[in-house]
């Protein structure tokens, strides 16, 4: 079955420290994936997206991702937090035009110390 | 400017009621969503839909209805039969389903059923 596992379900960063968070995905064939990053009762902003080409993709608030085909991850970064970044963060991945939309990870709770 | 629209934000019922939630779009959005969000669960899909007066099952529908009478419009309704109703609920729609369309979201309804 099609998955996405977000492996940390909280994570605890000191601000200005670099961030990385673990997204792995399940597919028979490499997906669309997403990041999206949600603020306490909000709904969900979208961070950034890889559909194809550069491994490396740019998105806002500072955030990159980069694409592993070999490892089935396409995990999240930014070189230096600020305490506004402290969210629930998820990845998402969907296959097909006319599947039944996106499946979503579980989640990473980031929590920055100051 | 475009965007979802949920209302209300809170919402609160007692047990045994039915009660609506609405979800507005004005994106031009074909496909729309309603998610169930609870502490460590991720995003569950409740329903969806592609086209007006059509809807599919998600993977918790149990309880729960829709209507697509309008491209613009997808409300909720959480029925008596739903067993743990309370839950933070968000609307979602894309320009279609699945593949490389991502999905915006709505600012979310909180749902307290006592």
């Amino acid at each position: 079955a099609q998955s996405v596992t977000q492996p940390d379900i909280h994570i605890t960063v000191s601000e200005g420290a670099s961030l990385e968070l673990r997204c792995n995905y399940s597919y028979g064939a490499t997906p669309y994936l997403f990041w999206y990053v949600q603020s306490p009762g909000q709904g969900l902003q979208l961070l950034l997206k890889y559909f194809s080409g550069d491994t490396l993709v740019q998105g806002i608030k500072g955030f990159e991702a980069e694409f592993k085909r070999s490892q089935s991850s396409f995990n999240l970064r930014k070189p230096s937090v600020h305490w506004s970044d402290a969210a629930e963060y998820f990845c998402a991945a969907s296959l097909l035009v006319g599947a039944d939309g996106l499946t979503f990870g579980k989640g990473t709770h980031l929590i920055i110390q100051p | 400017d475009g965007g979802i629209t949920q209302s209300p934000k809170y919402l609160f019922r007692k047990e045994g009621q039915n009660v609506t939630l609405s979800c507005e779009q004005n994106l031009n959005h074909d496909a729309m969503y309603w998610y169930r969000q609870d502490p460590g669960q991720g995003l569950r899909l409740i329903y969806y839909s592609q086209i007006v007066n059509d809807f599919q099952k998600g993977d918790i529908a149990e309880g729960y209805s829709v209507s697509r009478e309008k491209k613009e419009s997808f409300p909720l309704t959480v029925t008596s039969a739903q067993k743990n109703p309370t839950a933070f609920y968000l609307c979602a729609s894309s320009i279609d389903r699945g593949g490389p369309y991502e999905q915006y979201f709505g600012p979310g309804t909180r749902l307290t059923v006592t």
